[in-house]
């Protein structure tokens, strides 16, 4: 199975800073890599798709690239909404697997 | 786009088994869906997918020889079972619809979660 290795974890920002969190995979997944955000008592959301494609709905701060085995999630300018935690997800092949996961905590 | 809608919590013994649904309404019905878990205070953790005719499913390793994931085309319900349960699979249970772009698939639409308790 591929594995994911996401960092940092936990990672403390304040608002209106730039974040970028990073995920690895073990072998390259093209740019089969999703991004969501979940918030306590929520399922995830879907930010990402195809490593850097926007859902809809989803704010323009928020930007994914990366190719191969590196990927970033970044957000241009943190709001006070955007403290949650964030994973990654590569849907190359079965068995899809998750990064661990970054909390964003408010500094 | 309707999310899929789970069935509600259960409590089991360990040992025993559980087996969640969930309804798709609508075109969802046509996708392949995902289940994924997440334990308390945990993170996400992929368990497995069957296509849309219910007739391919691929698991994650962990898992596999514990997991039927299965698909009744007639009531638009898919399902997934975990058997011989044990307090670790403590957690809540999603079905996740898979969507595709012209280049990837991937889990797009969650259902609402069901948390499976495991306690004696």
């Amino acid at each position: 199975a591929i594995q994911m290795t996401q960092t940092p974890s936990p990672l403390s920002a304040s608002v209106g800073d730039r974040v970028t969190i990073t995920c690895r995979a073990s072998q390259g997944i093209g740019n089969e890599l999703v991004w969501y955000q979940q918030k306590p008592g929520k399922p995830p959301k879907l930010l990402i798709y195809a490593a850097s494609s926007l859902q809809s709905g989803v704010p323009s701060r928020f930007s994914g690239s990366g190719s191969g085995t590196d990927f970033t999630l970044t957000i241009s300018s943190l709001q006070p909404e955007d403290f949650a935690t964030y994973y990654c997800l590569q849907s190359y092949n079965y068995p899809y697997t998750f990064g661990q996961g970054t909390k964003l905590e408010i500094k | 786009q309707e999310r899929p809608v789970q069935s509600g919590a259960e409590v089991r013994e360990p040992g025993a088994s559980v087996k969640v649904s969930c309804k798709a309404s609508g075109d969802t019905f046509n996708y392949y869906m995902n289940w994924v878990r997440q334990a308390p205070g945990q993170g996400l953790e992929w368990m497995g997918i069957i296509n849309s005719r219910g007739d391919s499913t691929s698991y994650a390793p962990k898992f596999q020889g514990r997991v039927t994931v299965t698909r009744d085309t007639s009531t638009n319900t898919v399902y997934m079972e975990l058997s011989s349960l044990r307090s670790e699979d403590t957690a809540v249970y999603y079905c996740v619809r898979d969507q595709c772009s012209s280049t990837s698939c991937y889990p797009l639409l969650w259902g609402q979660g069901t948390l499976v308790t495991v306690s004696s």
